[in-house]
């Protein structure tokens, strides 16, 4: 798997966007880009995943740059239960693991 | 819907017994599915990995085993445990791209 860079840890107000990047400069053509968040003592929770478009849901958007070594997770309007580790994975079309790095901390403050 | 549940919530084993934990699926048929352990304060390990009844792949060398009974049934076992095998033991699906996770076992070997 290619491996993601994602910040330690980051704050965000709650009512704005958290903007969420992550670095995958090794990324290979057809491998995916997708993100879960794991809030405190519960299992991964899926949240989106793309492989060369901007992606949405009803839980965030995904921004994936045109040359694909880079993404943006968007949480358009982040309330206090946003509070989680997000991680973001590069996983392969055909491939079954998902490879779960350190991810980025953050924290939803009122 | 599918929904996956796990058993126990948490456990606590001494140093040498045995351990067997148990992991369901239902609402689909022929899932794959998968067995992660999370030491504290660390991300996500593969453990096993199944593809159909009786079908399983290791990750990593461990004292650790895994069996697939039934097609929505994926338990985990040891024969003996070790300190070393303390974590929060999580059990997930997918048919296509996404995983979906359990709620976990944490399992704390004294």
């Amino acid at each position: 798997d290619a491996k993601t860079t994602q910040p330690t840890s980051m704050d965000c107000a709650e009512g704005r966007a958290a903007n969420l990047p992550c670095n995958h400069s090794t990324i290979s053509g057809n491998e995916y880009v997708y993100w879960y968040r794991q809030i405190h003592s519960q299992g991964p929770q899926y949240i989106i995943h793309g492989l060369k478009n901007n992606e949405t849901n009803e839980m965030a958007s995904l921004i994936i740059t045109e040359d694909r070594k880079s993404s943006t997770l968007i949480l358009p309007h982040a309330t206090l239960r946003d509070t989680a580790v997000y991680y973001c994975i590069v996983r392969g079309g055909g491939d079954y693991k998902l490879s779960f790095g350190a991810g980025t901390t953050v924290t939803v403050r009122a | 819907s599918q929904t996956i549940h796990q058993w126990p919530a948490t456990l606590v084993q001494p140093v040498g017994s045995p351990l067997s934990l148990e992991c369901t699926v239902e609402g689909t048929s022929n899932p794959n599915l998968y067995w992660y352990r999370q030491a504290a304060g660390r991300g996500l390990q593969l453990l096993f990995y199944s593809v159909g009844i009786g079908q399983i792949s290791s990750e990593v060398p461990q004292n650790l085993s895994a069996s697939r009974p039934q097609d929505r049934q994926f338990i985990l076992s040891s024969k003996k445990l070790l300190l070393s095998d303390s974590g929060f033991y999580l059990c997930a699906w997918s048919e296509e791209s996404e995983q979906y996770f359990g709620p976990g076992t944490r399992l704390t070997v004294t």
